[in-house]
C-alpha cells in the first residue's frame, strides 16, 4: 500500500513570496490533516478535511494561508505571502476513522521543509 | 482549553529501561497516541490507549490512567536506534481531532 505523498520535499523562498505543497494520501482516507511543525514542537494542526469538507480550520492563519481538497482526493496548501515565522516542516497526514481499527490512527507523510529567508 | 505536558529531553543508556511521562488536560477524552519520530522524518505509529492500564507490544509499553489525565510510554532494552522523538497525543471526542504534545526528545547513549 503505497504511503501518503507529498512534493516538494524542501522549498526556500523569500519572504513575502508565495508557495505551494501540495499532498496525495493513501488511497480511500476520507481524512486528511495539514500539520505546521515548527522545530523542536509538536505538530499544530492548521486544517482538517472530511471528504472534500472542512472540519476544522481554527488554527489557519487566514489572511495568509488557504488549502483545498478538490474531489476529496489529493490537497494543496497555500502560503501567501510567507513570513519568516512560517520556516517550518508543514505535514500531510491521513486517515480512516472507518478503517479496521476503532481509533483514528493517522499515517503521516514526508513533511515539506519550508526555510523562509 | 487543551494542554498536553511532557518532559522535553531524557537521555538513557543503550541496555536499560525509560519511562517517557505525558500528563494531560483536554475537553473530551477519546484515547491517547505515542507516536516516534526520528530527526527529519515523519512521526510514525507506536501505541493507542483508550482503557486504564498497561498495553504491551515489544520491546515498547504504553499505561494509560483516564481518572489522573496520566499516560507514560516504556521502551525495554534500549537500542541506540531508539534515539528520537517521542510524541504524546490525544485523540479527542467527535470530529477525528488528535492534539499533539510538543514530544520528548529520548538521547541513547553507548
Amino acid at each position: 500500500e503505497a504511503g501518503v505523498a507529498q512534493s516538494p520535499r524542501y522549498k526556500i523562498i523569500e519572504k513575502r513570496q508565495s508557495v505551494a505543497f501540495w499532498c496525495n494520501p493513501i488511497s480511500g482516507h476520507a481524512t486528511l490533516y495539514w500539520y505546521q511543525q515548527i522545530l523542536g514542537q509538536g505538530p499544530k494542526l492548521l486544517i482538517q478535511f472530511q471528504n472534500n469538507g472542512v472540519v476544522d480550520d481554527s488554527q489557519l492563519p487566514k489572511d495568509r494561508f488557504s488549502a483545498e481538497r478538490l474531489k476529496g482526493v489529493d490537497s494543496t496548501l497555500k502560503i501567501q505571502p510567507a513570513k519568516l515565522e512560517d520556516s517550518a516542516v508543514y505535514l500531510c497526514a491521513s486517515s480512516s476513522p472507518s478503517g479496521t481499527h476503532s481509533y483514528n490512527e493517522q499515517f503521516f507523510g514526508p513533511g515539506t521543509r519550508l526555510t523562509v529567508l | 482549553g487543551q494542554n498536553i505536558d511532557q518532559p522535553t529531553e531524557m537521555t538513557a543508556t543503550e541496555g536499560a529501561i525509560v519511562q517517557i511521562n505525558c500528563t494531560y488536560q483536554t475537553s473530551g477524552f477519546n484515547g491517547l497516541f505515542w507516536y516516534q519520530q526520528h530527526a527529519g522524518e515523519a512521526p510514525t505509529f507506536l501505541s493507542y490507549n483508550v482503557l486504564d492500564g498497561l498495553e504491551e507490544k515489544g520491546r515498547f509499553s504504553s499505561f494509560l490512567s483516564r481518572s489522573k489525565g496520566y499516560s507514560y510510554l516504556l521502551l525495554k532494552e534500549l537500542q541506540m536506534k531508539d534515539s528520537a522523538s517521542y510524541l504524546c497525543a490525544v485523540y479527542l471526542t467527535g470530529g477525528f481531532k488528535t492534539i499533539f504534545g510538543a514530544g520528548t526528545r529520548l538521547f541513547v547513549k553507548a
